[in-house]
Formats: C-alpha cells, structure tokens, sequence
C-alpha cells in the first residue's frame, strides 16, 4: 500500500519569502504525484501533477514541485510567498483506481 | 469548475439516526469517491465507485455503505450514526483511476 508523508503539519513564512513544502512517499513504483490546496472551507483544487516525463512541474500561482525518484520526494516550492497563498496544502500518490493523502500543511504566511 | 455539488451541507443529527448525503456531477466521470477530513488525518478513502453499480472500500469504510445507481449521483450512508463520525465529508470525481480528482465543497455533519 503506499503512503505518503508530509512533513510539518504547519509551516510559517515571512511575505517574500521562499515556500518549501515536503512530501515523500512510499511506492513500489513511481505513482502519479499530485499536490492539492484547501482554501478555509472549501473543497480540494489541484496545483499540479507529476505523471511522466519532465521531473519539474509548474502549476498554478507560481508553486512548481520535482520528482525525485532516487529520494522519494515530490517537495512543493514557490519563490515569494503571498499573503494568498495562506491555504492547507495536501501532497497525494495516485495508484491503480485511488489517491493517498498526506495529512495535508498549514501554511501561515506572516506579513 | 468541475460540475459537483454535495447535499446537504451542513448536517445536524442524533446518534443512532440513519443518514444519507448525497453527490451529484454533471461531468459524466466514471471515478466517484467519498472521503472524510479530520484534524490530523488528512482525507481518508471511505468508499470508491469505479462505475454503476460497481464499488468498493476504502480504508475507514466500517459504518459507511454507498450506492451508485446512475453515473451522476453517489450516495453515503451512515447506517446508524455515532459521534466519531462528526466530520467533513468530500465527495471527489475523476474521468480515470489515476488522473486528477476534482472535489465537491464538502459537507459537514455533526452527530450529537
């Protein structure tokens, strides 16, 4: 079964600054790796997915995220941080017919 | 926006009361999935439904049943609620089994 692990339950930046947010999971194979945002009581929207090819991907709102297979890892960042980007994020591995979340990141960004 | 919408939105029930919410999309997905979402857990996989009439369970499915009947709607029962089930529940789409899960604005029910 995979699992996935988002380390830091919370993570506080200054405005401006450099967001990094970890995941790594756990998988036979290299999954489908996505990275969703939660915005305070609203469902779940993607920010980009890692399937095949290029190990660097671009999503929305400037957050980009590398696979690193040798390293298990699938970490978010995003250069500045704005005062929107203020959201719980959740790492996900797709495999054959589901999805495993992590327990999702509080991310306060501090003006 | 993907076309799902979740009912009811909030909930307030007793414990021991058969509860019912439902999911509907317009986007004729075959991938339908209930989660819930707790403080320190994330979401976790209730039920899954890979197309009419065709589910199966997630990893927190005791006290859970589904029914898919028609494409668009997907239901989740609580057969007889308790407080541990006090939640916010997800209802996500996806047109495949590894591509992008598109959520409803989710529901919460409170059990008394």
């Amino acid at each position: 079964a995979q699992s996935v692990t988002q380390l830091g339950s919370h993570v506080s930046v200054s405005e401006g600054a450099l967001v990094l947010l970890r995941c790594n999971y756990s998988s036979s194979v290299p999954p489908y790796l996505f990275w969703y945002v939660q915005y305070p009581n609203q469902g779940l929207q993607l920010l980009l997915k890692y399937t095949t090819g290029a190990t660097l991907v671009k999503g929305i709102n400037g957050f980009e995220a590398e696979f690193k297979k040798s390293e298990t890892s699938f970490h978010l960042t995003k250069p500045s941080a704005h005062m929107s980007d203020a959201a719980e994020y959740f790492c996900a591995a797709g495999g054959y017919q589901k999805v495993t979340f992590g327990i999702g990141t509080k991310l306060q960004v501090i003006p | 926006d993907a076309g799902i919408t979740q009912s009811p939105r909030h909930k307030v029930t007793e414990t021991g009361t058969p509860v019912t919410l439902r999911c509907h999309q317009t986007e004729n997905h075959r991938y339908m999935y209930w989660y819930r979402q707790d403080p320190g857990h994330g979401l976790r996989l209730i039920h899954y439904s890979y197309g009419v009439k065709d589910t199966d369970k997630g990893e927190v499915s005791d006290g859970y049943s589904v029914s898919r009947s028609k494409t668009e709607d997907f239901l989740l029962t609580l057969e007889s609620a308790t407080s541990s089930q006090t939640s916010v529940y997800f209802c996500a789409i996806a047109s495949g089994g590894q591509e992008t899960q598109y959520f409803g604005p989710g529901t919460r029910l409170l059990v008394l």
